[in-house]
């Protein structure tokens, strides 16, 4: 069966600080590319982030990088450099079966304070 | 610009009644797809297409009906719909590139919210 974990459901960070949100996935599929997404509290979904599976170097955009340990199925968010706009709700996503089917995690609240 | 619309943005409407959520995209997209979103379960995927006149079912398909007749529009309706069926919806689009060192970034919309009552 198809899975994605997140363990957080929220999370605080001081401003200026990192953090590192965390994702599990399941799969029996070898090919799978797995997402970020960003929800801030307007509601729209904000592509952050892509790593596929035969990827062999972590993905990076700006402040965001994702930690691929693919052994352990796990694919943290770590963003650097916390922003006050960097406050919303992330989500973990796995992309499976010839691309057409996602998986989404439960998501995780982040909250950076001044 | 590169959009995908959604109508309503908002919906308030009774046990049983018929609706239709429309999703519309510009950007030429072969595949379309159907999410909801409830609270601490994330976003589950209803139903996707891969093209004119192909859908599939996703993970939360019951309740739900889909049709593709033309590439850029991809309607959600609800032939008889129930208070479990209450939550955030989002139609995206994307094109699969079918190669894993390419993101098929998906392209939401800024989604419907739905009570049923």
């Amino acid at each position: 069966a198809q899975k994605i974990t997140q363990t957080q459901p929220g999370m605080f960070v001081q401003e200026k600080e990192a953090v590192t949100l965390d994702c599990t996935y399941d799969t029996s599929d070898p090919s799978y590319g797995l997402f970020w997404y960003k929800q801030p509290s307007s509601g729209e979904m904000i592509f952050l982030i892509y790593q596929g599976s035969y990827d062999q170097q972590n993905a990076t955009e700006g402040r965001y990088s994702l930690n691929f340990q693919k052994a352990r199925k796990s694919a943290n968010l770590v963003i650097s450099a916390s922003q006050l706009g960097d406050s919303a709700m992330y989500f973990c996503a796995m992309e499976v079966n010839n691309f057409n089917k996602f998986y989404f995690g439960s998501g995780t609240k982040l909250n950076v304070k001044p | 610009e590169a959009q995908v619309t959604q109508n309503p943005r908002y919906l308030i409407t009774v046990t049983g009644k018929k609706l239709t959520v429309t999703c519309s995209q510009n950007m030429n997209h072969e595949y379309m797809s159907w999410y909801r979103q409830d609270p601490g379960l994330g976003l589950r995927q209803i139903y996707y297409s891969m093209n004119v006149e192909v859908t599939d079912k996703g993970d939360v398909p019951e309740g739900y009906k889909v049709s593709r007749k033309e590439k850029r529009n991809f309607p959600l309706i609800l032939e008889s719909p129930s208070p479990n069926q209450t939550s955030l919806y989002f139609c995206a689009s994307w094109e699969a590139s079918g190669n894993l060192l390419f993101t098929d970034t998906q392209y939401f919309g800024p989604g419907t919210r739905l009570t049923v009552l």
